[in-house]
């Protein structure tokens, strides 16, 4: 069964510092996208990035980037130049196969941006 | 602002008792999807409907049930509650056609429910 592992409950970082955030999946399935979210305190879900298993290229958006290691099943998204803003809660998601578009979500690393 | 809006944003009501959580999706999106968010089970996958049809099923209980009307807008019903459904709920939609393709799913602000 498709899983999806966060081993970090919680990071921090100091403001303008780059930082990465771990995810590793586990799927027999050769398609599949990987997403990440942010949740802030105040709840809602914001979609960062996203990669396709068959991308060639690792996904980029503004100071996100994703870290993709099809062979380690590791989806890691780095944060850089880091700010108060980014303190929050990062889900990894992914979604397998063809016919779904169902989220499997981690278990989330809080991240905290100190000044 | 994702465009997918819930109501209520919260509510209170007591075990045994049958609530309504509503949710309108972004103008355009086909796809409707419910998760939930409780502190024992993280974020699950309960149910997708698109365009009025049931898509996917995910840990759904049999206490729950959902629909998605001619508008499009979706209603999540949570009937026989107890203290373990206490949790924030999701909406997310998307234009996703169940196809392999990138479809991102925008979330909506939630609602957190609360059986006392």
């Amino acid at each position: 069964a498709q899983k999806i592992t966060q081993t970090q409950p919680g990071m921090f970082v100091q403001e303008k510092e780059a930082v990465t955030l771990d995810c590793t999946y586990d799927t027999s399935d050769p398609s599949y996208g990987l997403f990440w979210y942010k949740q802030p305190s105040s709840g809602e879900m914001i979609f960062l990035i996203y990669q396709g298993s068959y991308d060639q290229q690792n996904a980029t958006e503004g100071r996100y980037s994703l870290n993709f290691q099809k062979a380690r099943k590791s989806a890691n998204l780095v944060i850089s130049a880091s700010q108060l803003g980014d303190s929050a809660m990062y889900f990894c998601a992914m979604r397998e196969g063809y016919n779904t578009d169902k989220l499997i979500f981690g278990t989330g690393t809080r991240l905290q941006v100190f000044p | 602002d994702s465009g997918v809006t819930q109501t209520p944003k919260h509510l209170i009501t007591a075990t045994g008792q049958r609530v309504t959580l509503r949710c309108s999706p972004r103008s355009g999106d086909l796809s409707v999807y419910w998760y939930q968010q409780s502190l024992d089970q993280g974020l699950q996958f309960l149910i997708q409907y698109y365009n009025g049809e049931e898509r996917a099923k995910g840990n759904i209980l049999e206490r729950f049930s959902a629909q998605q009307f001619p508008d499009l807008h979706s209603e999540l019903n949570l009937s026989s509650l107890e203290l373990g459904d206490s949790a924030l709920y999701f909406c997310a939609s998307s234009a996703g056609t169940g196809k392999f393709s990138y479809n991102e799913q925008f979330f909506g602000p939630g609602t957190r429910l609360t059986v006392l």
